[in-house]
């Protein structure tokens, strides 16, 4: 069984470009978190997401930053017009149901560089 | 407000020395669960534990063990016979409560960078 899987593990973008991270959660999960991690810090919650619906966006920046997680496919966070700041590892995490916390897997995390 | 507090930010020791790593947490919850992560350098993240707020045993495993102390809203981790490979970033972390039950949001620690020197 597959872990949670996200892609590109790296990815460099100039600012003013777009980037979009991708994760697939485990089979059987329902439930996709996002966090970010800047650099010397520890990770920050940034959004969790049910199929087709965003559950939780309260540590989402109010502009550039948009996450979903359609029926099929991945969920995808996007950033729009990228800037320096936003150079950090965002990480994806997925459970099955709500509150089952025993079963909360991170991916590897997206590096996300900005130059 | 929740809260999760690791003081140490880099701790360095020679292999074979025992290394306790702290946590102090905030928070109203009366259930809550504590973990711990290891990000070792290559970036991923490693569960390690997991505790639930209401079950306050001690646990081991192998040269691993947690301390959880609700008096005092600590959740310490210690290594007993450190190992070069256990070189990391170590991420205490809360769960957070809302309503009925864990929402699987947590909150993170700022970590504590472990190097173990051979």
């Amino acid at each position: 069984n597959a872990g949670v899987m996200q892609n590109p593990r790296h990815l460099v973008r100039r600012r003013g470009q777009e980037a979009r991270l991708r994760c697939s959660p485990m089979k059987g999960h329902s439930h996709v978190y996002w966090y970010r991690q800047l650099p010397e810090e520890g990770l920050k919650f940034m959004v969790y997401l049910q199929k087709e619906n965003i559950i939780d966006e309260s540590g989402m920046p109010k502009e550039r930053f948009s996450a979903e997680f359609p029926k099929e496919g991945p969920s995808i966070l996007r950033i729009q017009q990228v800037v320096r700041g936003d150079s950090a590892a965002y990480f994806c995490a997925s459970s099955p149901t709500l509150g089952q916390l025993e079963k909360l897997f991170f991916g590897s995390g997206t590096q996300l560089s900005v130059l | 407000a929740q809260k999760v507090t690791q003081a140490q930010t880099e701790i360095s020791v020679v292999e074979k020395e025992d290394v306790t790593l702290d946590c102090v947490y905030e928070t109203r919850d009366t259930t809550y669960y504590l973990f711990w992560y290891k990000q070792p350098p290559s970036g991923e993240l490693v569960f390690l534990i997991r505790r639930n707020s209401f079950d306050e045993q001690n646990e081991i495993s192998g040269r691993y063990s947690w301390n959880f102390q609700k008096s005092t809203s600590s959740f310490n981790f210690t290594i007993t016979a450190s190992q070069v490979v256990d070189s990391a970033v170590y991420f205490c972390a809360l769960s957070e409560a809302r309503g009925s039950g864990n929402t699987g949001k947590l909150i993170f620690g700022q970590g504590t960078t472990l190097q173990v020197k051979p």
